[in-house]
């Protein structure tokens, strides 16, 4: 199946520094990359929706300034986390969709990036 | 407003057969998938729908009724690796996927 790459799967850092993850299709291209924070034993919550060559779309609640989402190629998207702090610890998933599989093909996942904030 | 249910958690024995339901209430429909996630790890891919009726795949089936709002993941021979979280998420008419909260799925000796 297809893959999308990840990276880095953890990281730590200081508070005020920024960190960025990088969320890569392997073989296929995707036109939307989707990114998602996970707290333990909860759900996936959806934080904005990348299209390719354009802005973003941020869920209600996340602040745009905070997690920069930059999707500059079909098959590559990153999300910096600027000026972390701890309550931004937590697991970010991106998921990319096949853009041969249209707006309901399936959703591949990276392996998840965790980030802890000191 | 949009909503998906599942059941928080859910206990079974190993070697058994458990079903997780989900329900919906979404602006549209395009489709439904159903994801294992286990803890610390990124969620796997294990069906999409989108007609009525069942799909079966090994020990998984995933089941549609779209005049119900209504779905079903049907696990058989239980093992105990299938301990982990179930990801029920529907896709609305605008193509935006809807995630459930996840049900936890406990499998005992």
């Amino acid at each position: 199946g297809a893959v999308v790459s990840q990276h880095p799967s953890r990281v730590i850092c200081k508070s005020g520094t920024s960190v960025k993850i990088e969320c890569r299709s392997l073989d296929f291209q995707a036109t939307t990359m989707f990114w998602y924070r996970q707290f333990p034993k909860q759900s996936l919550m959806l934080m904005a929706t990348s299209n390719e060559g354009s802005k973003a779309t941020y869920e209600q609640g996340v602040e745009k300034d905070k997690f920069l989402i930059n999707h500059a190629s079909l098959t590559l998207s990153t999300l910096t986390v600027t000026s972390a702090h701890p309550e931004d610890s937590s697991f970010y998933i991106c998921s990319a969709r096949d853009r041969a599989g249209g707006d309901t093909g399936e959703l591949f996942f990276g392996e998840g990036s965790r980030l802890t904030v000191l | 407003g949009q909503n998906i249910d599942q059941p928080t958690e859910m206990t079974a024995t190993e070697g058994a057969i458990v079903q997780i339901n989900c329900t919906y209430q979404t602006s549209g429909f395009n489709g439904l998938f159903w994801y294992q996630q286990h803890a610390g790890e990124a969620p796997t891919f294990l069906s999409y729908n989108v007609l009525d009726g069942l799909e079966e795949k090994g020990r998984f089936s995933s089941f549609l009724s779209r005049s119900k709002g209504y779905s079903y993941l049907l696990l058989k021979e239980l093992q105990m690796k299938d301990s982990a979280y179930y990801l029920c998420a529907v896709i609305d008419s605008n193509y935006q996927l809807i995630w459930g909260a996840g049900t936890k799925l406990i499998i005992k000796p």
